[in-house]
């Protein structure tokens, strides 16, 4: 059973507008989520995160929103660039002192130019 | 600072051959994780270390996966024999607290 999940497995957007990637987790007690970018022939690379004592974590055009009670974050790009395309994977450590993330399946972003 | 280091970066192979996968973690990194992505299932891990131990393995397919890591900066992953469906991209990762680091994966294809 997947703990975290992404429900579109792709998103195009014209350059210049908003991308929301949208991810849900099944576990409450998660308490810190990631976002990792993937380009083609490349390991994923660690993008952006947040604690569960926040509901925004913003880092340039970069910004994920936490909603505990729906056990919903997403990540928002604005403006979108035709570099951002790329697979985006959001993540939650396993809990219980385990070091290891649980991944949902990705979203592939094209940003059209 | 160099990063997480996988060898081969790509490898094709006969159904039926040995194939040994290969990955230095970043230096003072306490943990080491094998992932392998495919189209169905994302990015699915197979198996961690933490300080050199095995933690979790549930994640690996069959007994023709094993995994092990000698000392803090190596680890190999074996597939013997291999088969088809083996065909995926498979990553190595090592982490000291909660931000993994990936390598650029090795890109094995069983034919």
């Amino acid at each position: 059973d997947q703990q975290v999940k992404q429900n579109s497995p792709s998103l195009s957007v014209q350059e210049g507008r908003i991308s929301i990637l949208n991810c849900d987790y099944t576990n409450s007690m998660f308490d810190y989520f990631l976002w990792y970018k993937k380009y083609p022939a490349e390991g994923p690379t660690f993008l952006i995160s947040i604690s569960s004592i926040k509901d925004k974590n913003e880092d340039g055009r970069f910004t994920v929103f936490l909603n505990k009670s729906a056990k919903h974050l997403s990540l928002h790009i604005v403006p979108s660039q035709p570099g951002d395309s790329a697979v985006y994977f959001c993540a939650a450590p396993a809990l219980f002192g385990a070091n290891n993330l649980f991944f949902g399946t990705g979203t592939r972003l094209t940003v059209i130019p | 600072d160099a990063g997480v280091i996988q060898s081969p970066r790509h490898e094709v192979t006969e159904m039926g051959q040995e194939v040994t996968l290969r990955c230095k973690p970043i230096s003072g990194h306490n943990s080491l994780f094998w992932y392998r992505q495919t189209m169905m299932r994302g990015l699915e891990l197979l198996i961690y270390f933490n300080n050199n131990v095995p933690i979790d393995d549930s994640g690996m397919p069959e007994d023709r996966f094993s995994a092990k890591m000698p000392n803090a900066s190596f680890s190999t992953l074996k597939i013997q024999p291999s088969e088809p469906r083996d065909s995926a991209v498979y990553f190595c990762a090592s982490s000291l607290i909660n931000t993994i680091y990936f390598g650029e994966g090795s890109w094995l294809t069983v034919v």
